[in-house]
């Protein structure tokens, strides 16, 4: 049982426009929920994290959006560059605890030049 | 300030060998965290540990486990190797302050193809 989806594995965008990159969640008890990049060869980057308090978080050219009534978060990146070409994982975890994060199976963005 | 560092990068044993990953986290951060990587499920969580103890479990079977030192570098083994355990084993550490949410850094992660 999944209860992490990205639903698109893949997703192109050109240069200088939005990407909009979605998650979607099955277990209400996550209360954390964290945006993670990924290059070949290297071990996930943290990006930016959101809280359920929360229902919206920004860090620069990344925005996260939680919509807790359903269990729908979003990433959007303004604008698109093409060193953001990278597979994009959402994270949650549960309790207070991001100790245990549960994945979902990524996106693969292409930002197009 | 020096990342978190797996060793080794790459590995190939044989089915029913047995097989010992290094982690070390990054100075200060106490608690480790290990996760499989494979194509069809994905990243999953096998366990976490904090000050030598194994805090968190995910649903591996017991031929994975794993050790905390006391300087937080951290060790998982998997006996009696299945071909389906092939996958990027990824470590991640956090500071675990007690405080707000710790946000977990991963290592480039330890290739593992089981032949």
């Amino acid at each position: 049982d999944q209860q992490v989806k990205q639903n698109s594995p893949s997703l192109s965008v050109q240069e200088g426009r939005i990407s909009i990159l979605n998650c979607d969640y099955t277990n209400s008890m996550f209360d954390y929920f964290l945006w993670y990049k990924k290059y070949p060869a290297e071990g996930p980057t943290f990006l930016i994290s959101i809280s359920s308090i929360k229902d919206k978080n920004e860090d620069g050219r990344f925005t996260v959006f939680l919509n807790k009534s359903a269990k729908h978060l979003s990433l959007h990146i303004v604008p698109s560059q093409p060193g953001d070409s990278a597979v994009y994982f959402c994270a949650a975890s549960a309790g207070g605890s991001n100790y245990k994060l549960t994945f979902g199976k990524g996106t693969l963005l292409t930002v197009n030049p | 300030k020096a990342g978190v560092t797996q060793t080794p990068r790459y590995l190939i044993k044989t089915r029913g060998q047995q097989v010992t990953l290094s982690c070390s986290p990054i100075s200060g951060h106490r608690s480790v965290s290990w996760y499989q990587q494979t194509p069809g499920q994905g990243l999953q969580f096998l366990f976490e540990y904090f000050s030598e103890t194994q805090r968190n479990k995910g649903n591996f079977p017991g031929r994975f486990s794993g050790r905390q030192f006391s300087n937080s570098r951290s060790e998982m083994n998997v006996s009696t190797l299945e071909l389906g355990d092939s996958a990027l084993y990824l470590c991640a550490s956090s500071l675990d302050s007690g405080g707000a949410m710790d946000t977990q850094y991963f290592g480039p992660g330890t290739r593992l193809t089981v032949l």
